[in-house]
């Protein structure tokens, strides 16, 4: 079974410009999250889907934040435009649906602001 | 308003011992407990897990501890292996959520 996949790996921007980062989570999996780790803390939810629709996005930042599962299936996750404190690892992670507790994890994008 | 707290940010253990990690939460809600570890470079990935309404859960060499009265659970690793060298994360969920609440993460270096 192919896990969750996150493309780019890394990405380097200067501030104020936009920046989208895509996943792709293990086929059958009915919910997605994304979450931002900042340097030396644990990860912190942003977003959940479940299927296509937003079940819970009360800690994303929408006035620069949006991210959106139009089929189901893949996610992006844009910032527009980009602060110096967005740099972080942005994890994407998939669970096979509401019901289920664990969650498997993406590699993450390493976003750094300049 | 840190509901999940990893007081330790290192520990290290010489190989063959046993490894002991601690984490505290404040919200009773909580109704589920997981374990995470992540390697540099890779997403975490789910170690061992506790339902609310048990006090302990073994699988292998992985043991978790749930104290609920002191709000208190704990990750024993015996005996501990070069290869557990990671970072440990203690993730919550609250009872109704499917979300997962973070702890800062505890770094194990295991000494040969």
């Amino acid at each position: 079974e192919a896990g969750v996949a996150q493309s780019p790996r890394y990405k380097i921007i200067e501030k104020r410009q936009s920046v989208a980062f895509w996943c792709n989570p293990i086929s059958g999996h009915a919910t997605l999250y994304w979450y931002q780790q900042i340097l030396g803390q644990g990860p912190k939810l942003l977003i959940q889907f479940q299927n296509n629709g937003v079940v819970d996005d009360s800690q994303l930042p929408k006035d620069r934040f949006s991210a959106e599962r139009l089929k189901g299936v893949d996610s992006t996750l844009k910032i527009q435009p980009a602060k110096l404190e967005d740099s972080a690892v942005y994890l994407c992670a998939s669970s096979r649906d509401y019901q289920n507790n664990e969650q498997f994890f993406g590699p993450g994008t390493r976003l750094t602001v300049l | 308003d840190q509901q999940v707290k990893q007081n330790s940010p290192s520990l290290s253990v010489q190989e063959g011992r046993i490894s002991i990690l601690n984490c505290d939460y404040t919200n009773s809600m909580f109704d589920y407990f997981l374990w995470y570890k992540k390697y540099p470079a890779e997403g975490p990935t789910f170690l061992i897990s506790i339902s609310s309404i048990k006090d302990k859960n073994e699988d292998g060499r992985f043991t978790v501890f749930l104290n609920k009265s002191a709000k208190h659970l704990s990750l024993h690793i015996v005996p501990s292996q070069p290869g557990d060298s990671a970072v440990y994360f203690c993730a919550a969920k609250p009872q109704g959520a499917q979300k997962l609440v973070f702890g800062q993460g505890t770094r194990l270096t295991i000494n040969p």
